[in-house]
């Protein structure tokens, strides 16, 4: 029944680990983004793609590789975790690109890098 | 560049009383405005948004927002606040044509009995 659903919701990992997140929407949207929020909550836009393909890579470094296998899905993977990637991941997914679509987010994946 | 300023960071307010949270937008364009809130722990909810035709918007809860266009402005107010209305509330910007919205840094409203 959830819109846009993300696992694990909660990742506690070691400096150096690499680790993943994924989401997934059923919601028949064609884009999906994923979205950083700091410990100030303050949110950036980290990539999007659309019917699989990326169309936005803000200044991400190159650890974080998003894969997109259908559009129903977008999984973040992360080498090499340090310190500052500790924060809150949000999946989102609109219907299309562009107009003014709603974005939906995900309930996001905390994660915390020891 | 697109931007978006939310000139408070926290808002305490009485139970019953009402609130605006006020945000303004940077944008050479036309804008598409939107206000998200989180709850503790949870998602981003949109609340309402503005693309186009009347400048009153209205959203969810309760709540609306005015876009002023010559005060590049897109306060959101709600008559009445109730403590559930306690959340951080986000101010968001549409920009270009890739759907990439770019956020405020946030208003925390605190509803108290």
């Amino acid at each position: 029944d959830t819109a846009v659903s993300q696992t694990p919701k909660y990742l506690v990992t070691q400096m150096g680990n690499d680790k993943s997140i994924k989401c997934e929407q059923n919601l028949g949207h064609d884009t999906m983004y994923w979205y950083k929020q700091d410990s100030k909550k303050f949110l950036k836009i980290m990539f999007s793609y659309n019917n699989k393909e990326l169309i936005i890579n803000e200044t991400v470094p190159n650890r974080f590789s998003p894969k997109s296998p259908d559009k129903a899905h977008l999984n973040l993977h992360i080498n090499s975790l340090e310190l500052g990637d500790s924060a809150v991941y949000f999946c989102a997914s609109s219907q299309v690109l562009g107009g003014g679509e709603t974005q939906y987010f995900g309930p996001g994946t905390r994660l915390l890098v020891l | 560049a697109q931007s978006v300023t939310q000139l408070d960071s926290q808002v305490p307010v009485f139970e019953e009383a009402p609130v605006e949270l006020r945000c303004n937008y940077s944008s050479s364009v036309s804008v598409y405005l939107f206000w998200y809130v989180q709850y503790p722990n949870q998602g981003l909810q949109l609340l309402l948004k503005y693309l186009s035709g009347s400048t009153l918007v209205k959203g969810i809860n309760g709540f609306e927002a005015e876009f002023n266009k010559s005060q590049t402005s897109f306060h959101l107010r709600k008559p009445s606040v109730h403590i559930s209305d306690t959340a951080e509330y986000f101010c968001a910007v549409l920009s270009g044509g890739y759907n990439k919205l770019i956020f405020g840094a946030g208003t925390r409203l605190a509803v108290h009995p």
